[in-house]
């Protein structure tokens, strides 16, 4: 069946530091990912999108990279300050991408220490 | 621009009782999604709609759930009878026309089901 996986473990990291979070998926090759943001008590706020076809994409301080052979996108932040804390969300298109349907990972908490 | 907008915030109420959730998309947008966020199980999709019409009800966990898109700018899900395992956060979100749009969340309604 298709599978997610994203760090379970919360990222600890200092400010001014790289954060790399890791989304890894099996049995399925989807049309593209994207990256959500998620602040406690609120829904989840996209980021950056990358399709399947494309390397890498930068927005400001965030790069995502997508390899369909290893099945993994990760996700960075450079210069990481402490508003950057917050749970940080991969989704997946399905195969055939014309439906819109999103399926989500569980999420990976990141922690920015001043 | 207004964002999705969830009624209620918060809803507590005693098992066998009927909920009822409201979402009011984004003008303009034409697809409608609901999901389910628990500890343990993440974001689930429940049910999506384009242009007002159900596409895929597969994720209603069962019967007790129901959903309606009476018009572009209204939806409701509601649970006849709830049960107490239905205590989780539920989250609107809508998006415009094109599979890579991105989705727009609401704030989500938590429901505590006694």
């Amino acid at each position: 069946s298709q599978k997610i996986e994203q760090n379970s473990e919360a990222l600890n990291i200092q400010e001014g530091k790289t954060a790399t979070l890791t989304c890894n998926y099996t049995n399925y090759s989807p049309a593209y990912l994207q990256w959500y943001r998620q602040d406690p008590g609120r829904g989840p706020v996209f980021l950056l999108l990358i399709r399947e076809n494309e390397k890498e994409k930068r927005k400001e301080r965030l790069k995502v990279t997508f390899d369909t052979t290893l099945k993994q996108s990760l996700f960075h932040i450079t210069a990481s300050q402490p508003a950057d804390s917050a749970t940080y969300l991969c989704a997946l298109s399905s195969e055939s991408s014309n439906t819109g349907k999103l399926i989500f990972g569980q999420g990976t908490t990141l922690q920015v220490k001043p | 621009d207004a964002g999705v907008i969830q009624s209620p915030r918060h809803e507590v109420t005693e098992m066998g009782q009927e909920v009822t959730l409201r979402c009011k998309p984004i003008s303009g947008h034409n697809s409608l999604f609901w999901y389910r966020q628990t500890m343990m199980r993440g974001l689930e999709l429940l049910i999506y709609f384009n242009n007002n019409v159900p596409i895929d009800d597969s994720g209603m966990p069962e019967d007790r759930f129901s959903a309606k898109m009476p018009n572009a700018s209204f939806s409701t899900l509601k649970i006849q009878p709830s049960e107490p395992r239905d205590s989780a956060v539920y989250f609107c979100a809508s998006k415009r026309q094109g599979d890579s749009q991105p989705q727009h969340f609401g704030d989500g309604t938590r429901l505590s089901i006694l």
